[in-house]
């Protein structure tokens, strides 16, 4: 069975300074692994997605995240954060069934201080 | 492109009543649509997936004659929270998926609260 930890319910961070989410998963396959942002009162936007090929992604709003498989980690990195990256963020794995359905980590809430 | 949207965005009704969340892909054709259920500060628990045309697939512990869904179009799917409980409320979010891809498209959500 598939699932996913996420290291830190809350992360706090200057503004402009570099942001870290620690994401790690088990797998019996081989996953497909998401980040999901969550603003308040807004539906979950995909920041990036990871299912084959190169192990760094790039995805939206300067975000990046490198796939370890030795680790079994996917963690999130922006060089800098800005005051509009506080939001609710999620690290979900896809599971290989027919569905592919998400199973999404307990969410990591990242603050951001002028 | 890839919106989908839910109705209502909240809702408050009495204990014993039912209330029906309808979910829509606004500018896609959705095959599979799947509900979620997010309590307070909380993670996003799969209730249930459905393609349309066929009946939902539940995940364990979700009691299939309380939470009806129906995905009678390739647009369209509902949740109807039949003899709502206090304990029913929460926040429910649907997503949709194109063909059988990986991406899910996420409604923005319905919170629901039960008197």
């Amino acid at each position: 069975a598939q699932s996913v930890t996420q290291l830190d319910s809350h992360v706090s961070v200057s503004e402009g300074t570099p942001v870290l989410l620690r994401c790690n998963y088990s797998s019996s396959y081989s996953p497909s692994l998401f980040w999901y942002v969550q603003h308040p009162n807004k539906g979950l936007q995909l920041l990036l997605k990871y299912t084959t090929g190169a192990t760094l992604v790039k995805g939206i709003n300067g975000f990046e995240a490198e796939f370890k498989k030795s680790e079994t980690s996917f963690h999130l990195t922006k060089p800098s954060a800005h005051m509009s990256d506080a939001a609710e963020y999620f690290c979900v794995v896809s599971d290989s069934g027919g569905y592919n359905k998400l199973i999404f980590g307990a969410g990591t809430r990242l603050a951001v201080h002028p | 492109g890839a919106v989908v949207s839910q109705h209502p965005s909240w809702v408050i009704c009495k204990s014993g009543t039912s209330v029906k969340i309808e979910c829509r892909s606004l500018d896609f054709q959705a095959t599979t649509m799947f509900w979620y259920r997010q309590f307070p500060k909380q993670s996003l628990m799969l209730m249930a997936t459905s393609n349309e045309g066929s009946k939902a697939t539940y995940e364990q512990g979700v009691e299939k004659d309380k939470f009806l869904i129906n995905h009678a179009s390739l647009t369209l799917s509902t949740l109807t929270v039949t003899s709502a409980h206090p304990e029913d409320s929460s926040f429910y979010i649907c997503s949709a998926r194109q063909g059988g891809g990986y991406e899910q498209y996420f409604g923005p959500g319905t919170r629901l609260t039960v008197t």
